[in-house]
């Protein structure tokens, strides 16, 4: 158990529905990161947030948007969605923004979504 | 093309086996190459990290190399274990805030069979 939570772990829903992705980071980590992997794709990291304040941006499409709460939660909004959005949604935590070799990201089991 | 490219993509080895998988990057500047363990349907879990002036880094069984020099590193497992069934997914991270500061491998998938 890494300490990150997500939820849902499964999200069924139609085509241009919007839905929310939650994540709570582990205790004491201000940096959340979300990533997206399909099978075709690998890993992609889609944004990071740290302290509530955006602090850097990976292939996120514009349909999708994020944010970090004061309580260091964040949720992942994905909008109009296609069936291409089909994949396993990741969070991950880490204690600072440094992306140094101390600086491990931990990861959460990920909500899989399924666009039907 | 992709900046980090792993290879064999896929590899099915014998209980008891070493194997050795490779990295090759192409981004830069550095800062450091991580390696990560997935298991199916599970988030990865960190197994080494290596900044450009560490040439390896172990983690019981699993080793990693990095020759900084090439671009390449390479994580060899020792005596392998069903339990290593998994995808191992290369990271190289960027010195730069901003967008696109992680590179993530499209992994290599590991079969151990008894």
């Amino acid at each position: 158990d890494s300490g990150v939570t997500q939820t849902p772990k499964h999200l069924i829903t139609a085509t241009g529905q919007r839905v929310t992705l939650r994540c709570s980071p582990r205790s004491g980590d201000l940096s959340v990161y979300w990533y997206q992997q399909s099978l075709d794709q690998g890993l992609q990291f889609l944004i990071q947030y740290y302290n509530g304040e955006e602090r850097a941006k990976g292939n996120i499409l514009e349909r999708f948007s994020a944010q970090q709460f004061p309580d260091l939660h964040s949720e992942l909004n994905l909008s109009s969605l296609e069936l291409g959005d089909s994949a396993l949604y990741f969070c991950a935590s880490s204690p600072t923004d440094s992306g140094g070799p101390t600086d491990t990201q931990y990861f959460g089991p990920g909500t899989r979504l399924t666009v039907l | 093309k992709n900046q980090v490219e792993q290879s064999p993509q896929s590899l099915i080895i014998l209980e008891g086996k070493n194997c050795t998988l490779q990295c090759n990057y192409t981004v830069s500047p550095f800062s450091n190459l991580r390696w990560y363990k997935q298991d199916t349907g599970r988030g990865p879990v960190s197994l080494t990290i290596m900044t450009f002036s560490e040439n390896t880094k172990s983690n019981g069984r699993y080793t990693a190399t990095l020759d900084a020099d090439t671009k390449q590193s390479s994580l060899h497992i020792t005596a392998s274990q069903l339990s290593d069934s998994a995808s191992y997914i290369c990271v190289v991270s960027l010195i730069s805030y901003g967008n696109n500061r992680l590179a993530f491998g499209k992994g290599n998938q590991v079969v151990v069979i008894p």
